[in-house]
């Protein structure tokens, strides 16, 4: 009963280092997301996926890759960090058959840009 | 004006107390609605989808009103467990789901 698994749980980079984010899901879920966690901002969509090979940016993609090469797994790359991508991320997924279902988590990384 | 908008508290109400939170969305054509529970450092967990008609879970009703673009939860006879923050998820089409920012909830004994 794993659900959505992210790694790492923490992790401290340096401005300008790159890092993935990974995330699996064993629910045999299409549709799975990004957000980020901000204090005061609530959860913002960074990019989603509504199933194997297809992607799309939410509200703040900039700086930030994705990929959906399986149904299980769907990473996240910083590709050049930032200070301002200091934040808690949660990857999510959901059934999701035509419209949005209920969203299950992962348990977050709270990543720290230096 | 944000696609979703909570009131972000904190609410500080006394155990046993009623308590409701609204949630404002901009999208008419939203068609699904949830609120979720986030305790401090975890994930948000679904706390219950949003039905037209409303419904209830034991203490916990949530309603739709469609005219004035708003989703409701009411919590009965609060208990210290419920602290909490709350966030309302509205869908934000193409099966996006928008979150409001939240609404911090502290139940004092």
């Amino acid at each position: 009963n794993a659900g959505v698994t992210q790694t790492p749980k923490f992790q401290v980079l340096k401005t300008g280092q790159s890092m993935t984010l990974q995330c699996a899901q064993d629910m045999n879920h299409e549709y799975m997301s990004w957000y980020r966690q901000d204090p005061g901002m609530g959860l913002r969509l960074i990019h989603y996926s509504v199933g194997a090979g297809i992607t799309d940016q939410g509200e703040v993609p900039n700086g930030y890759n994705v990929s959906r090469s399986t149904t299980e797994d769907f990473p996240l790359r910083l590709l050049s960090a930032a200070p301002s991508q200091t934040s808690v991320y949660f990857c999510a997924s959901s059934y999701s058959p035509g419209k949005p279902s209920p969203l299950h988590f992962g348990n977050g990384t709270r990543l720290t840009v230096t | 004006r944000k696609e979703v908008e909570q009131d972000p508290g904190p609410f500080n109400v006394p155990e046993g107390a009623t308590v409701a939170f609204n949630c404002t969305y901009s999208n008419s054509a939203s068609q699904s609605f949830f609120w979720y529970r986030q305790d401090c450092r975890k994930e948000p967990k679904l706390l219950m989808s949003v039905y037209s008609s409303g419904n209830e879970d034991g203490r916990f009703t949530a309603q739709l009103n469609r005219a004035s673009q708003y989703i409701s939860l009411l919590i009965r006879d609060s208990k210290l467990s419920d602290s909490a923050t709350y966030l309302c998820a509205v869908n934000g089409g193409a099966q996006k789901l928008v979150f409001g920012q939240g609404t911090r909830l502290t139940i004092n004994p």
